[in-house]
């Protein structure tokens, strides 16, 4: 079975700390990706990898960088916290394909961790 | 605009209803079509996958897709109380050589017993 897991289920931090959020993924995907959820508003992709110390800005990058440094493993990090940043987050994992079809292009998804900024 | 409309809810149904979910898409390049379905407190799990257009069944589940307008439904027989979840329409992009899925905004579920 594939696992993602991710570091905290519940996070509370205060305005203005550095937060990191660590994901982990057990079979040796390619891609990894951070979400953020919000009511009304879905998943927004913040940032992904598809391979290791590469990333590629998502829809909402703004107040978030990534670390990568193992094929395993994905960071997210805010910097400095900010109040708009409570949200749900969810990270996930995929294989990489360019070509061809069938269920290699799902994504797996962690439980989440939400976060509350104070 | 955004790239994927989806009818957030929340819907309500009783036991054994026939449940259609929704969702518009303006790309039209997008070709591989997923349903993804999210239990409270937990991550969401694909559920069913198509790439063209027509119908595709999975046991109580049907997941259709008409391209020429851009529309997608995932069809729920004889729903159960254990449906009740959050269901996301997903729409596979390719950004430099990872596949980036945009997501509906999700609709809120729930079956009444």
């Amino acid at each position: 079975d594939v696992k993602v897991t991710q570091s905290s289920r519940y996070l509370v931090k205060r305005t203005g700390e550095k937060v990191f959020l660590e994901c982990v993924q057990d079979m040796d995907h390619e891609n990894m990706f951070w979400y953020r959820q919000d009511p009304g508003l879905g998943l927004r992709l913040i940032y992904f990898s598809y391979d290791v110390k590469m990333k590629e800005k998502g829809d909402i990058p703004e107040g978030y960088s990534v670390s990568r440094e193992k094929k395993e493993r994905f960071s997210l990090i805010l910097e400095s916290a900010s109040t708009n940043q409570t949200s749900m987050y969810l990270c996930a994992s995929s294989l990489k394909r360019t070509s061809g079809l069938g269920r290699g292009y799902e994504q797996y998804f962690g439980p989440g961790t939400r976060l509350t900024v104070t | 605009q955004k790239e994927v409309e989806q009818d957030p809810g929340p819907l309500s149904v009783p036991e054994g209803a026939i449940v259609s979910l929704n969702c518009t898409y303006s790309n039209s390049a997008f070709q591989y079509f997923m349903w993804y379905r999210q239990y409270s407190r937990k991550g969401p799990e694909l559920l069913m996958y198509t790439y063209s257009s027509g119908n595709k069944e999975d046991g109580r589940f049907t997941a259709q897709v008409d391209k020429s307008s851009k529309y997608i439904s995932l069809f729920i027989r004889d729903s159960q109380p254990s449906d009740s979840a959050t269901y996301l329409c997903a729409m596979r992009d390719i950004i430099q050589g990872a596949q980036k899925l945009v997501f509906g905004q999700g609709t809120r579920l729930t079956i009444n017993p």
